[in-house]
């Protein structure tokens, strides 16, 4: 069965520290990826998206960035954070290939940013 | 563009009560898929249900049922005799033909709490 693992659970970090949150998933191949975040009691927000390794596509312009480095690792980074990098981040996986799938998500990251 | 609307923000009853959690969506597709994902405390999303657009059979699973009606482009959930445990924030999300990427669009989400 495929399984996605998000770490780390929860991470305070200063203003102008860099980030960088990792996903995984495992049990099947060429997935899309996906990275969302969410603001307290707020609705989700798709930073990110990845068909391939090295394709990125963003969703809106900010501060964040995002990697792909092997089919089934994706990486959220910054290099100077913002007090409004504050949320919640959670990381998402579907299959490719017939349409209407549904996406899976990680247990999410609470970033705090001080 | 692609829309999906959940009016309520919050609801309360009282655990045993039924309660609906009222969906409704937009798009210009002929083809589309509606999901419903259950948010608990602890923070994951969770996948409940996925309906593709030519199949309006309502469906049921255990106390949890859903409503689809292509004439009022709604897609609600019903949870019959609350528990305690039903106590999450509910988001319902909208795929359309799209690209390859399967993007979901997501409504507010709906808060859930149920009292005991």
């Amino acid at each position: 069965s495929q399984t996605i693992h998000q770490w780390p659970a929860t991470l305070v970090q200063p203003v102008g520290s860099p980030l960088s949150l990792e996903c995984t998933v495992e049990g099947t191949s060429n997935p899309n990826l996906y990275w969302y975040r969410q603001a307290a009691g707020r609705g989700l927000q798709l930073l990110f998206y990845s068909v391939g390794i090295g394709q990125i596509s963003s969703e809106v312009p900010q501060n964040l960035s995002a990697s792909r480095p092997q089919d089934r690792q994706f990486i959220l980074s910054s290099k100077k954070l913002l007090l409004s990098d504050s949320g919640f981040y959670l990381c998402a996986w579907s299959t490719q290939g017939s349409r209407g799938q549904p996406q899976h998500f990680g247990d999410g990251t609470r970033l705090s940013i001080l | 563009a692609q829309k999906v609307t959940q009016a309520q923000t919050e609801i309360s009853v009282v655990e045993k009560e039924d309660v609906t959690l009222d969906c409704v969506y937009e798009t210009r597709d002929t083809t589309y898929y509606l999901f419903w994902y259950k948010q608990p405390p602890s923070g994951e999303l969770v996948f409940l249900i996925r309906r593709n657009s030519f199949d309006e059979q309502n469906e049921i699973s255990g106390r949890y049922s859903w409503n689809f009606q292509k004439s009022t482009s709604s897609f609600n959930f019903t949870i019959t005799a609350s528990q305690v445990v039903d106590s999450a924030v509910y988001f319902c999300a909208l795929s359309g033909r799209g690209s390859r990427a399967q993007k979901l669009v997501f409504g507010q989400g709906t808060r859930l709490t149920i009292n005991p």
